[in-house]
């Protein structure tokens, strides 16, 4: 089946250390990316990618990271700079259209400092 | 910059009530879309409805209806004969053509539903 797997779905980490989420998605989709959710809160945009080895910082990118080596995937390091990583990341993906196209989801990875 | 304000942090209804979900947003573009997209406990936001900024027209589907108002920049999401199984956190979002392509949403607060049968 198409669509987005989003790995680890828990993964805890000790303060200092940096540490990886993966996703992958199967859809073909040109854009990718990623977002931040807290409890009570929207989700905020880390980093988004519109194309293989571009990819552009969103309104939150301080301590993150990220790559795009190959279309499928979109790996996103929280460095050990991002003074507040707890919390539910998730991934998504598009068409790249342009705004008029529905973003699809991964189920998500809960990062928790330890 | 953009903003979607989604005032109701959560709603309870009793089973079979209709309910109603707000959503302002805010955008100085003339071209824009606007979304919902529905999180249950799962955790993966499921794509709702898509609606762009030059079509006014109501949508029903099933028992979910949306009322889009340019006039007072509302987006707002109407379940009628709730079901338990609506009981999730419902998201607003908007897109705005910024030249580039697609270049992600913003997002409103969330709703968190309630339906108590």
């Amino acid at each position: 089946d198409g669509g987005i797997t989003q790995s680890p779905k828990y993964l805890f980490r000790k303060e200092g250390q940096n540490v990886t989420l993966s996703c992958e998605q199967n859809l073909n989709h040109d854009a990718m990316y990623w977002y931040r959710q807290d409890p009570g809160q929207g989700l905020r945009l880390i980093y988004y990618s519109q194309i293989v080895n571009d990819f552009q910082k969103g309104d939150i990118a301080e301590g993150y990271s990220v790559s795009r080596e190959k279309k499928e995937s979109f790996p996103l390091t929280v460095t050990s700079a991002q003074k507040n990583p707890t919390a539910f990341y998730l991934c998504a993906s598009s068409i790249f259209q342009g705004m008029n196209t529905e973003a699809f989801f991964g189920q998500g990875t809960r990062l928790t400092v330890v | 910059a953009q903003k979607v304000t989604q005032a109701q942090t959560e709603i309870s209804v009793v089973e079979k009530e209709d309910v109603t979900l707000d959503c302002v947003y805010e955008t100085r573009d003339t071209t824009y879309y606007l979304f919902w997209y529905k999180q249950p406990p799962s955790g993966e936001l499921v794509f709702l409805i898509r609606r762009n900024s030059f079509d006014e027209q109501n949508e029903i589907s099933g028992r979910y209806s949306w009322n889009f108002q340019k006039s007072t920049s509302s987006f707002n999401f109407t379940i009628t004969a709730s079901q338990v199984v609506d009981s999730a956190v419902y998201f607003c979002a908007l897109s705005v053509y910024s030249g580039g392509g697609a270049d992600g949403l913003t997002f409103g607060k969330g709703t968190h539903l309630i339906i108590q049968p």
